[in-house]
């Protein structure tokens, strides 16, 4: 079945970059998601990138994918105590999921250092 | 707009007690999924449904039951819970045209311990 893999944890020093790696196993994918889940709250969606699309920016986030390695990863420029939650990297065909769902990875946890 | 609105927030139930878990969304989306959060696991799929009146199985759908009389609400049931329910619980909805910007909309989840 499809499998989609992520680091657990991430520590970074406030104002430096982050880069939260995933990969997926199903070459189907046409959707990629980051999830953003901050302690206690459900999940929020951050950005998404459509599988013909190589690289996506939106303010201080930009994602990247490497259709050939199934790769995704996103990037948080100048890291700050607020973005300090789980990311999880989601994959589907269909938008939002389809009659399937999403296929979550299991999530990196950020971990913000002063 | 509430979006998509789970309840209750917390619960603790006994080894072998039911409960329904609610979930209710305002956006008129066609499909709704149960996902279930534990440590380490990421969130998995239990059921889903395509449309009022349908349900489907998902990746861990044993020991569950849903049910989708009215478009907006999605319940989830536990007949007989089992310590192995303890998690996090997410609803979450979508459309179901194919569109650019279609996303999956997640309720605040329910925390359930069964003891």
């Amino acid at each position: 079945g499809e499998d989609v893999e992520q680091s657990l944890f991430l520590s970074v020093r406030e104002g430096d970059s982050s880069v939260i790696n995933c990969t997926y196993t199903d070459s189907s994918s046409t959707y990629l998601y980051w999830y953003k889940q901050e302690p206690g709250a459900g999940l929020q969606l951050l950005t998404y990138i459509f599988s013909n699309m190589d690289m996506k920016q939106d303010q201080r986030l930009t994602v990247l994918l490497n259709k050939k390695d199934k790769h995704l990863s996103l990037r948080i420029a100048d890291t700050q105590t607020g973005d300090s939650a789980i990311y999880f990297c989601a994959e589907s065909i269909f938008p939002g999921g389809g009659a399937d769902g999403l296929t979550f990875g299991k999530g990196t946890h950020l971990i913000i250092q002063p | 707009n509430a979006g998509v609105t789970q309840t209750p927030k917390f619960r603790v139930l006994k080894t072998g007690q039911s409960m329904t878990l609610l979930c209710a969304q305002d956006m008129n989306h066609e499909y709704m999924y149960w996902y279930r959060q534990d440590p380490g696991m990421g969130l998995r799929l239990i059921h889903y449904s395509v449309g009022e009146g349908t349900t489907a199985k998902g990746e861990v759908p044993d020991g569950y039951n849903v049910s989708r009389l009215k478009k907006q609400n999605f319940l989830l049931g536990l007949e007989s819970a089992a310590p192995s329910q303890t998690s996090v619980y997410f609803c979450a909805s979508s459309y179901s045209e194919q569109g650019w910007n279609t996303e999956a909309f997640f309720g605040q989840g329910t925390r359930l311990t069964v003891v």
